[in-house]
């Protein structure tokens, strides 16, 4: 069964600070994986897609790398600020034969501070 | 245009009741899926819908849990019998078709079963 597990669970950083948040799961054969962001009562937004022929994305700010051998991602947020708070979830896909499932990790929440 | 909208938004049910969730998904989307969240977890797979036919419901976690989605637009998923145990945030996304790995999540049902 696959197992998406994220590292920290809670960060708390000052504006403007980088940071890395990580996500590791146990099953290489994904077809791709995705990152959300969840803000409290909202649904998640997608921030990147990286399909597993790729090694990463970038959208802004924002740079999400992908290791699918070893079954790691890595989200990296530059200058953060405060607009950054939310918990960011890590999902990986597989297909299956309706379609295609997603499994998400537990999520970093993440306070950025000014 | 308007996107994946869920009724309730907050629904207290006591042990024993019967609930029933429904999800409106973005117009012309063929492909609907249910999450199950709980608190400080990520969304966990509960099952998925292609037009009107229930693909895979393998997450449902027992023969309590029903969806359906008759005329292939909204979807309810139907609780019977609720335990404490039940209590999460069921989270309702849809996409596109199958080839479309974008998925548009809901704002989410709290249920809390006292």
């Amino acid at each position: 069964k696959q197992e998406v597990t994220q590292i920290p669970a809670a960060l708390s950083v000052p504006e403007g600070e980088n940071l890395v948040l990580n996500c590791s799961f146990t099953d290489s054969a994904i077809y791709n994986l995705q990152w959300f962001r969840q803000d409290p009562g909202k649904g998640l937004t997608s921030l990147l897609l990286i399909q597993s022929s790729q090694r990463e994305q970038t959208s802004g700010r924002l740079n999400a790398s992908l290791d699918k051998s070893s079954g790691r991602s890595t989200l990296y947020i530059a200058a953060s600020q405060p607009g950054d708070s939310a918990t960011y979830l890590c999902a990986v896909r597989i297909l299956t034969g309706g379609g295609n499932k997603l499994t998400f990790g537990t999520g970093t929440q993440l306070k950025v501070e000014l | 245009g308007a996107g994946v909208s869920q009724s309730p938004r907050y629904k207290v049910a006591k042990r024993g009741q019967d609930v029933a969730l429904r999800c409106d998904p973005i117009s012309g989307h063929v492909s609907l899926f249910w999450y199950q969240q709980a608190l400080g977890q990520g969304p966990e797979f509960l099952t998925y819908f292609q037009n009107e036919a229930q693909l895979d419901k393998s997450g449902l976690p027992s023969d309590r849990f029903f969806a359906e989605r008759p005329e292939g637009s909204v979807s309810t998923l139907k609780i019977q019998r609720t335990q404490q145990e039940d209590s999460a945030v069921y989270l309702c996304a849809s996409s596109l078709d199958r080839e479309s790995y974008e998925q548009y999540f809901g704002p989410g049902t709290r249920l809390t079963v006292t």
